[in-house]
């Protein structure tokens, strides 16, 4: 059965690179036809979609915050990784990753990881 | 980019009523991908229905989902204690957003 765990610093500083880090059990990250998502949820506030990737190659960012995110697998270790620079106190949020058929459709979530931007 | 609006807020029922939550879209969505998950406090979303009607594995059948085009709507049959959530509904026919999401919560 399928598994996933966030992991990585719980606490960034203004302007710097918020850096995750989703491992994967039980399944392979390069054998399945699925996408690889990350969504966040700030504090007092509802979800939002950061940005997808496709096992098979092939990347998709929500607009919003294309400048300055980048999601990518790593197949050697199993995992997959999401990257966000220049952070504000607006990107606050516990931070999802998950795994399914659809962009955003993931039938299988981490338990979530609270990432607060402060100096 | 689509905006969902999700309708009511609030939907205070008891337990064993009938609850059924809109999702409105403001343009079509495309090929009626219109997801819906369920959240809880201190947990990750729960997938309940995706592409407008289909239940995720292991959803129990008084969850139900129907709509097309712009107008979409989740219904569960018979709320048990366990429902009392907050929805959200998703839309992934194109580059995909949320609603705000409506809480179900206990008479």
């Amino acid at each position: 059965q399928l598994q996933l765990q966030e992991s990585g610093p719980g606490l960034v500083k203004p302007s710097e690179t918020l850096s995750l880090t989703c491992a994967v059990s039980g399944g392979s990250i390069s054998s399945s036809n699925s996408y690889w998502s990350w969504i966040r949820k700030p504090p007092g506030k509802g979800l939002e979609w950061i940005g997808s990737m496709f096992s098979g190659g092939g990347s998709h960012y929500n607009p919003s915050l294309k400048s300055r995110v980048t999601v990518s697998v790593d197949t050697s270790m199993n995992h997959f990784s999401l990257k966000l620079n220049s952070v504000t106190a607006a990107d606050t949020a516990v931070y999802y990753c998950g795994s399914g058929g659809g962009i955003a459709v993931a039938h299988v979530w981490g338990q979530g990881t609270l990432v607060t931007v402060s100096s | 980019e689509i905006v969902l609006t999700q309708s009511p807020v609030t939907l205070s029922l008891s337990p064993g009523e009938r609850a059924t939550l809109s999702c409105r879209a403001s343009q079509s969505v495309s090929n009626n991908f219109l997801a819906w998950y369920q959240q809880k406090p201190g947990q990750a979303p729960r997938l309940l229905i995706y592409t407008t009607s289909f239940r995720a594995t292991g959803i129990p059948d008084r969850f139900s989902g129907s709509g097309s085009g712009t107008d979409f709507t989740l219904t569960i049959s018979r709320l048990e204690p366990e429902d009392f959530a907050i929805y959200y509904c998703l839309q992934y026919g194109t580059s995909p957003t949320f609603g705000q999401g409506t809480e179900v919560e206990i008479k």
